[in-house]
């Protein structure tokens, strides 16, 4: 059962590097979203696509963009990286953006930005 | 906007009961969740309150007072494998626009079972 798979697990980036981080989830889905957490701030929502085509920014969007490639897949990416970008980034998915289904994360990726 | 409030560290020995409380400040409300991660492992969902009342899962169950904008997450019998962060999260109403739909996550407790 993969459930929700991220790619890379790992990752060092020197700043002004750019990188994309790739997530896809096999649940057969319609709702996707990045979050970032940092040391005692919880997990915080960066852009999210409740459906298939559709795109919105979450709480901290600045720095980063997203695609929405087809239901399965939905890739962030940082353009021109920034030591303030280092962190763990999870993928997760839900069956509905508005439902009170429960949200399944991948494994994250450690991303450090020197 | 939504803020929630949880401690930061809970303690407790290896078969006691332990309750995590959560506190919250929403526009409105849909909904008060709770996950469980390990260091450095995944959230996984633990529970689900739309209503008052407790929803009891196992040896873990929940509680939500929407009048007193408050909720907790209750451990029994506790186990080794128990010690990781918990968050409450929570879900606004379908009338919020934008990100304030999204579910917003508290900073997280960081629960340890000690033998």
């Amino acid at each position: 059962n993969a459930g929700v798979t991220q790619t890379p697990k790992f990752q060092v980036l020197k700043t002004g590097q750019s990188m994309t981080l790739q997530c896809a989830q096999d649940m057969n889905h319609n709702s996707m979203y990045w979050y970032r957490q940092d040391p005692g701030m919880g997990l915080r929502l960066i852009y999210y696509s409740a459906s298939e085509g559709t795109t919105d920014k979450g709480e901290v969007p600045n720095g980063y963009n997203v695609s929405r490639l087809n239901k399965r897949e939905f890739s962030l990416r940082l353009e021109s990286a920034a030591p303030s970008q280092t962190s763990v980034y999870f993928c997760a998915s839900s069956e509905r953006a508005l439902s009170n289904t429960e949200a399944f994360f991948g494994q994250g990726t450690r991303l450090t930005v020197v | 906007g939504q803020s929630l409030e949880q401690p930061s560290e809970v303690t407790a020995v290896e078969g006691a009961i332990v309750q995590i409380n959560c506190t919250y400040q929403t526009s409105g409300f849909y909904g008060l969740s709770w996950y469980q991660q390990h260091d450095g492992g995944a959230p996984t969902f633990l529970s689900y309150n739309a209503l008052d009342g407790l929803e009891e899962t196992g040896r873990f169950s929940s509680f939500l007072s929407r009048s007193d904008s408050y909720g907790y997450l209750l451990l029994q019998e506790l186990q080794m494998k128990d010690s990781a962060s918990y968050f409450c999260a929570v879900r606004p109403p379908a009338l919020s626009s934008g990100s304030a739909r999204q579910l917003t996550f508290g900073s997280g407790t960081q629960l340890t079972v000690l033998p």
